[in-house]
């Protein structure tokens, strides 16, 4: 079945440098990755997504990437800000799973001012 | 609109009490998924139902579990009888198309 890995597990940077998280998958028909937001105590928020006929998109400050050949994609966060810090949390899911989401471990980013 | 409601936001029981949490998709979505959250696994799917019908209910993890979808409107996830492994936070989730729409859990703590 299909599987997401995503890495990494954690990760700690200083405000305004930039944060990565990656993240694979497994089934070449996924074609729709989205990244949702967890704070503490709050269910996770869609902050941006990505289909597979598109390579990039951008929402100010947070960008994601998408290689097909690979099954790679990627959250890009710039200026990071303490409120920035929460876990991330990758996704795929293929035309016909009528929106069944197959979600990445999560990421926990600090961002220290 | 509101969002995705869920209840009881927190609930402790004892271990053998049944257990039954409320979702509120958001109107006009289809789509409606169960979820559970814990360090150890992470986000699981338990369940998900598309137009009240459930489709997959794989990620259920026995027969102490059940859910159901009367209308558009309303799900419950029901455990009977509630295990200390049980506890966790449960997500209910809408969409209409794609984007799932979370609500804001429910914490379950089994004693």
């Amino acid at each position: 079945g299909e599987n997401v890995e995503q890495h990494p597990s954690t990760l700690s940077v200083q405000e305004g440098d930039s944060a990565v998280i990656k993240c694979t998958y497994s089934d070449s028909a996924s074609n729709y990755f989205p990244w949702y937001k967890q704070e503490l105590g709050k269910g996770p928020q869609l902050i941006i997504d990505i289909r597979s006929n598109v390579g990039e998109k951008k929402d100010q400050r947070i960008a994601v990437t998408l290689n097909k050949t690979a099954k790679h994609f990627s959250l890009h966060i710039t200026e990071t800000q303490p409120e920035d810090s929460a876990v991330y949390f990758c996704a795929a899911s293929f035309q016909g799973s009528q929106g069944n989401l197959i979600f990445g471990k999560g990421t926990k980013l600090s961002v220290k001012p | 609109d509101a969002g995705v409601i869920q209840s009881p936001r927190h609930e402790v029981t004892e271990m053998g009490q049944e257990v039954t949490l409320r979702c509120k998709p958001i109107s006009g979505h289809n789509s409606l998924f169960w979820y559970r959250q814990t360090m150890m696994r992470g986000l699981e799917l338990l369940i998900y139902f598309n137009n009240n019908v459930p489709i997959d209910d794989s990620g259920m993890p026995e027969d102490r579990f059940s859910a159901k979808m009367p209308n558009a409107s309303f799900s419950t996830l029901k455990i009977q009888p509630s295990e200390p492994r049980d506890s966790a936070v449960y997500f209910c989730a809408s969409s209409q198309e794609r984007e799932q729409f979370f609500g804001p859990g429910t914490r379950l703590t089994v004693l």
